[in-house]
């Protein structure tokens, strides 16, 4: 079964980065692209870019830009997102998530979550 | 990105059937048959409930369906449980090439 196991809780300092792991398992991990989205304390659910698993290719939020890389190991089957210059505001559960295509291939959207992993940032 | 519009809260009692709205815009929600609905509870990983539109992933309950009227989304839960209080969020493609949540409808089981 389609598995995603993420990396531990972290507390950072405001300006310092965070590098959030998911491992992936129960499928062809090359075959489907990773999302990230993030929750921050009493806030709804943010999309925060995804990245394909195939080739590499990304594609980020706006408000992000400049501050959050995403990438793959295909040899480990993990994805990862890094984001630098925190600050308070970037306190969140990190989700990772996989691609859902339905039986005819459709794109059908996040169908497979990661546990979350809890960022905090503070001085 | 703005968030898609979404009632704080709703409420209903075990049995009945409430319907939870998402309002975005022509070049979002309007625009592109690629609304899916996230169920979930807090502590927990978010659910995929629905996709573009109306479509159930496999073991999803039927009680739960999806429809969609000019820039406006909704999800329909029909005989109400308890286990279905939760989080509800909807999420659309746009044509800024990024998807957009909601800001997420609290459902309370009477």
């Amino acid at each position: 079964q389609v598995q995603l196991v993420q990396s531990g809780a972290e507390v950072k300092k405001p300006g310092a980065s965070v590098k959030v792991s998911c491992k992936a398992s129960g499928y062809t991990f090359s075959s489907y692209g990773i999302s990230w989205v993030r929750q921050a304390p009493g806030q709804g659910l943010e999309w925060m870019g995804w990245i394909s698993a195939y080739n590499g290719n990304t594609n980020y939020a706006h408000n992000l830009q400049g501050r959050v890389t995403m990438t793959t190991d295909t040899s480990t089957s993990r994805a990862y997102m890094e984001l630098r210059s925190l600050r308070s505001d970037d306190t969140a559960v990190y989700y990772c998530a996989r691609d859902y295509y339905d039986s005819s291939g459709y794109y059908g959207g996040l169908g497979y979550w990661g546990q979350g992993t809890l960022v905090t940032v503070s001085s | 990105q703005s968030a898609l519009t979404q009632p704080a809260s709703v409420s209903g009692s075990p049995g009945q059937s409430i319907t939870i709205s998402c309002t975005g815009t022509s070049s979002g929600v309007g625009g592109y048959n690629y609304v899916s609905w996230y169920q979930h509870h807090p502590g927990k990983a978010p659910k995929l409930m629905i996709y573009d539109v109306s479509n159930r992933p496999s073991g999803v309950s039927n009680r739960f369906s999806g429809s969609k009227s000019g820039n406006t989304a909704s999800l329909t839960i029909s005989g109400l449980q308890a286990e279905d209080e939760a989080d509800y969020y909807c999420n659309s493609y746009t044509s800024s090439n990024f998807p957009v949540f909601g800001g997420g409808t609290k459902l309370t089981v009477l």
